[in-house]
């Protein structure tokens, strides 16, 4: 069965540091490599994505770099802060004909004060 | 603007028994999604409702059903509740063309099955 790779399942991070959370996923069908933060009794909500046809996307704080070859992507949380505490999720596409994401395990990611 | 509203935001129910979770999509949306998402996991297709039609499914099995109506709402049956049953079942909603990439999650049912 299809799966999407999420490391580290935690992560503890000092406020001002740099989180990062790495994706390895299989064959796709499409293009879109999303992540995903939740909050505890929320549902997950899209922080950012990619379609790579660019190497890196840059929004405010957060960061996705994509190796397409090696088949990973990951998120870069710059001067991380308390409130980014929360589980984040990677998802990559489906390898068949059904037009779906596969979600990683998440990460659950601590900051520090 | 409400967003995804879903009901109950928990539930305990026996083994064996049945359950109909419910959605009410953000507005302008006409898609609803359904996800299982247990504890430590990311979430997983359940299946896509569009024109009141399953659309798409995951690997879910048939006692995993559902319902949407003309108003959009959907709900989620699921029969002969097992024990690993237990989850927190995701709606989301979009429209058709966007379900992948602009998806509204609701808050959650936390179902229990004892």
């Amino acid at each position: 069965q299809q799966q999407v790779k999420q490391s580290p399942q935690s992560l503890i991070v000092q406020k001002g540091g740099i989180s990062i959370i790495n994706c390895a996923y299989e064959n796709t069908a499409f293009d879109y490599f999303p992540w995903y933060q939740q909050f505890p009794g929320k549902g997950p909500a899209l922080l950012i994505a990619i379609r790579p046809d660019v190497s890196e996307k840059k929004e405010g704080r957060f960061t996705i770099s994509f190796n397409k070859s090696a088949k990973q992507f990951s998120l870069h949380i710059m001067d991380s802060q308390p409130g980014d505490s929360a589980t984040y999720f990677c998802a990559a596409p489906r390898g068949d004909s059904n037009y779906q994401l596969i979600w990683g395990a998440g990460t659950k990611l601590i900051i520090k004060p | 603007d409400a967003g995804v509203t879903q009901s109950p935001t928990h539930l305990i129910k026996t083994r064996g028994q049945q359950v109909t979770l419910r959605c009410s999509p953000k507005s302008g949306h006409d898609t609803v999604s359904w996800y299982q998402q247990a504890l430590g996991q990311g979430p997983q297709f359940i299946f896509q409702y569009y024109e009141e039609e399953e659309r798409q499914r995951g690997n879910f099995p048939d006692r995993f059903s559902g319902h949407q109506f003309p108003n959009y709402s959907s709900e989620l049956n699921v029969n002969a509740l097992l024990l690993g049953d237990s989850a927190l079942y995701l709606c989301a909603s979009s429209l058709y063309q966007d379900f992948v990439t602009e998806a509204f999650f609701g808050q959650g049912t936390r179902l229990t099955v004892v």
